[in-house]
């Protein structure tokens, strides 16, 4: 099965702190796009930002970025200068080649405290 | 509209019954997807139309799922004979053709079978 495994069922920080949480995924394929979306209470789910495979540069979204090592199959997000509108559910996911269809990890519970 | 719309945002009904949820996607989007989020886990894909038809209903678990999208814009999720483990958070989501899988999700339909 080509899952998507996010280790950190919850995490909390202090605000303004760095953190980074952690997305493994299982797939031969040479081409496909990772992804990281938030889902605050309200239930909508907000693309943070995106990775294309064959891109060796790590993508970056003002405070947020990711580290990409394809050969690891890691592919991590890295907040900064956390703020507390930054709590929410966040979730991996990755879009398998010539396909539409996400295929989403358990997703990591973040708390930023004030 | 100016994101995706779906209604109800709650529904609670008895096991059995037929129930039918409501995607508006946004206007001009071709792409429209239907996931299922159980309590506690990431969003799990159940169609994909591009426009009119069914592109890819791999993930519909079985035959009391159907989903409809007559004329290329709003779709229906329609369940027959609703189980308990039916519920679940219904989101809907669209894209426009051919976009690098950044899809614009609703606040989902809340489903209890009682």
């Amino acid at each position: 099965a080509q899952t998507v495994t996010q280790s950190q069922p919850e995490m909390s920080v202090q605000e303004a702190e760095t953190v980074t949480l952690s997305c493994t995924y299982d797939t031969s394929e040479s081409n496909y796009y990772l992804f990281w979306y938030k889902q605050p209470p309200s239930r909508q789910m907000i693309l943070v930002i995106r990775q294309e495979a064959y891109k060796q540069q790590n993508a970056t979204e003002n405070r947020f970025s990711v580290n990409f090592q394809k050969a690891a199959k890691s592919f991590s997000l890295k907040i900064s200068d956390s703020q507390l509108g930054d709590t929410a559910m966040y979730f991996c996911a990755r879009r398998p080649q010539g396909a539409q269809k996400l295929v989403f990890g358990q997703g990591t519970r973040l708390t930023i405290n004030p | 509209g100016a994101g995706v719309s779906q209604t109800p945002s709650n529904k609670v009904t008895e096991k059995g019954k037929y129930v039918e949820l409501r995607c508006d996607p946004i206007s001009g989007h071709t792409a429209l997807y239907w996931y299922r989020q159980s309590l506690g886990q990431g969003p799990e894909f159940l169609i994909y139309f591009q426009g009119t038809g069914a592109a890819d209903d791999s993930g519909l678990p079985n035959d009391r799922f159907f989903a409809v999208r007559p004329e290329g814009s709003v779709s229906t999720l329609k369940i027959q004979r609703t189980e308990r483990g039916d519920s679940a958070v219904y989101l809907c989501a669209s894209s426009l053709q051919g976009s690098a899988g950044e899809l614009f999700f609703g606040e989902g339909s809340r489903l209890t079978v009682l």
